[in-house]
């Protein structure tokens, strides 16, 4: 079964520089959630789509944005990162309020 | 303080042992779920509960909505169940607030 595509998996960039991170959901999922995992700790919600609107907004940084496509597909877009962006992010889908089934990852290491 | 609460936070185990994990959460959700997350990273949804029992081969998941408690069981454990076990409290608006987690080891 098709499951959630992340892309890149391995991203290393520097310090002031712009990463986009994507995520694919589930086929006839319409509801996409960014998580951001740092070293140690636990997930923590970043922002969440449904429907091509954003549904919901956690502790997201304004250097951040995120928007859903037309073919539910999503896009983070990082820019100025710092040495603390260094996480693994992930995205989820769903069908609305339903389990959430996750990416495997994208490792961003910023130097 | 946490939202959501687990423990213990570390857990060893000999092989076929049977396993409680434990999870409290504060405020009122709209489901429970349990993950479970291998080292590399990659992150697997076990169970998603709203209220009573599911079991799924040998992990069972319990919630009681009035005490605000679950518990995910993993009976006659084995080496390849040795992960990080994450209970996270679903709200509204379907965002996951996540625990702490819990590592499991279990020897041969």
């Amino acid at each position: 079964a098709a499951g959630v595509i992340q892309s890149p998996r391995h991203l290393i960039k520097e310090k002031r520089e712009t990463a986009t991170l994507k995520c694919y959901p589930i086929p006839r999922h319409d509801t996409v959630y960014w998580y951001q995992q740092g070293p140690g700790q636990d997930p923590q919600f970043l922002i969440s789509f449904y429907e091509k609107m954003q549904s919901d907004k956690g502790s997201i940084p304004d250097r951040f944005s995120a928007q859903q496509f037309s073919d539910y597909h999503s896009e983070l877009n990082m820019s100025s990162l710092e040495l603390g962006d260094s996480a693994l992010y992930f995205c989820a889908s769903s069908s609305r309020g339903a389990t959430q089934y996750f990416g495997p990852g994208t490792r961003l290491l910023v130097l | 303080k946490n939202e959501v609460e687990q423990s213990p936070q570390n857990l060893t185990a000999q092989e076929g042992e049977f396993i409680t994990i434990n999870c409290s959460y504060s405020v009122g959700i709209s489901a429970l779920h349990w993950l479970q997350q291998h080292p590399g990273g990659g992150i697997v949804s076990l169970f998603m509960l709203s209220s009573g029992k599911k079991k799924h081969g040998r992990l069972i998941a319990t919630i009681n909505i009035q005490e605000k408690h679950s518990s995910l069981h993993i009976t006659a454990s084995h080496p390849r169940d040795s992960a990080v076990y994450i209970c996270a409290a679903q709200y509204n608006t379907d965002k996951l607030i996540f625990g702490t987690g819990t590592r499991l080891q279990v020897f041969p």
